[in-house]
């Protein structure tokens, strides 16, 4: 069975600091890492990919991947109230597989 | 930027009553899904579509659902008999290289069964 965890939270952090966003997936040959953010009753909004080791930046957004521990985390810097959303992690387990998602951490920065 | 369009936005229908969800995918996207989202629950995979025939499935997607690309632009998505635990939001997403290049998700489609 193939699973990606991820804390529910709710994760609260004051406006300007950092959110760190962990997943841990089942599957060490998995290939393909995504962060999805997703505004109530809204769709899924892709925010980074990661498909090597390491880190990967983008704007206010550092993805990270660590395929050893099967951890993949997201970092948000300076925190902004328009962050506030739920952020899922889904991974693609091999090749042409559909992804799975987590069930999502929903993120709160309080002004 | 090109993007998935859904429609309708929203569907209400009676218990065992047919419903067809309808998809445009980016143009030049060749891979095309549907997951479902119960509320207050995660994104769940239904079914993947690529070169006119359903690529992989998941067990959700059983002899009620059927997916089709009747024409060169639309997706559909029926399901047949609804009940009510088919309550939910409907994605279309599609992607340019299927599996391990990232999805495009349309606005969704919430479906009320009642």
């Amino acid at each position: 069975q193939k699973e990606v965890e991820q804390n529910s939270g709710p994760l609260s952090v004051p406006e300007g600091a950092i959110a760190s966003l962990n997943c841990t997936y089942s599957d060490r040959g998995s290939q393909s890492f995504f962060w999805y953010r997703q505004y109530s009753g809204k769709s899924p909004e892709l925010i980074m990919s990661i498909y090597s080791n390491g880190d990967k930046e983008d704007g206010r957004f550092t993805a990270q991947l660590n395929k050893a521990s099967q951890y993949v985390s997201l970092l948000i810097r300076d925190s902004q109230p328009s962050d506030s959303a739920t952020y899922l992690c889904a991974v693609s387990f091999s090749g042409n597989t559909p992804l799975v998602f987590g069930k999502g951490t929903r993120l709160s920065v309080i002004a | 930027e090109p993007e998935v369009t859904q429609t309708p936005s929203h569907q209400v229908t009676q218990m065992g009553q047919e419903v067809i969800l309808r998809c445009v995918p980016i143009s030049n996207h060749l891979y095309f899904y549907w997951y479902r989202q119960i509320l207050g629950q995660k994104v769940e995979f239904l079914v993947s579509f690529y070169n006119n025939e359903i690529s992989e499935k998941s067990e959700i997607f059983d002899d009620q659902f059927s997916v089709e690309r009747p024409d060169g632009s639309n997706f559909t998505l029926k399901i047949r008999s609804t009940k009510l635990e088919d309550s939910a939001m409907y994605f279309c997403a599609s992607s340019a290289e299927g599996g391990g290049s990232p999805l495009h998700f349309g606005n969704g489609t919430r479906l009320t069964v009642t």
